[in-house]
């Protein structure tokens, strides 16, 4: 099973400033596979990113994705006071999917 | 536009099973998509369950797949899931979604419901 660890556990910025999210994996992961969510305070799960850095529908371009390997980047450009969150990364391999354990963005 | 509800009890009991259904919504069961349970914890964070592929395929997490069994109602829109042998580990929100096929063998679960509070408790 691969393990995706998430640094770091939360990140204090403040509005307008970048944000640079990791995501590293136990093994390689495939691009097609690494996946980014955005998860609000009693909220379902938003997807972001699909094949590591494809925006989803809807999304703003002010998120953007890249890595390949074992090692993954979500970038959130000018933060905005909606993007205050949790952040997952998940994967596939093997017929398994797996989750990070979360990056809390919290208002500096 | 595709829509995912999940219904189910909120309370059941140690030992007990647990049967939710998630009804879908603004589109239906086609050839390409999967679908999919997943469900949050406090402890143990977002943990995927299973997914489906309607009268194809079904992967299970092995962590729980001696106790999961997923089927779909094509006539009424709907799959569900049945977990047994239930714990106070099975407490979480569950949550059903779409695994959407981007093509070029690219997946994402870019539908969710919004979640039912399951607690195992007596």
């Amino acid at each position: 099973e691969i393990v995706l660890t998430q640094s770091p556990g939360t990140l204090s910025l403040s509005p307008g400033e970048r944000a640079a999210l990791s995501c590293r994996a136990s093994q390689s992961v495939e691009r097609n596979y690494l996946v980014w969510f955005q998860q609000r305070p009693g909220q379902a799960p938003r997807l972001l990113i699909y094949g590591a850095s494809n925006r989803a529908t809807g999304v703003p371009e002010r998120f953007s994705g890249s890595g390949s390997g074992t090692d993954f980047t979500l970038t959130i450009d000018r933060l905005e006071p909606e993007d205050f969150a949790i952040y997952y990364c998940q994967q596939y391999s093997d017929s398994l999917w797996t989750f990070g354990q979360g990056t809390t963005v919290e208002i500096k | 536009q595709v829509q995912l509800q999940e219904s189910g009890p909120g309370l059941v009991k140690p030992s007990g099973t647990l049967s939710l259904i998630c009804t879908v919504s603004g589109g239906s069961f086609n050839n390409k998509d999967w679908w999919t349970w997943v469900r949050q914890s406090p402890g143990k964070g977002l943990e995927w369950i299973a997914e489906f592929l309607p009268n194809e395929k079904t992967y299970y997490n092995p962590s729980l797949k001696s106790r999961v069994t997923i089927s779909v109602d094509k006539s009424r829109n709907q799959f569900s899931l049945k977990l047994t042998s239930l714990t106070a580990a099975d407490t979480a929100i569950y949550y059903c979604a779409r695994d959407h096929d981007y093509g070029g063998d690219t997946w994402a679960f870019d539908v969710w419901g919004q979640g039912t509070v399951v607690t195992v408790s007596s």
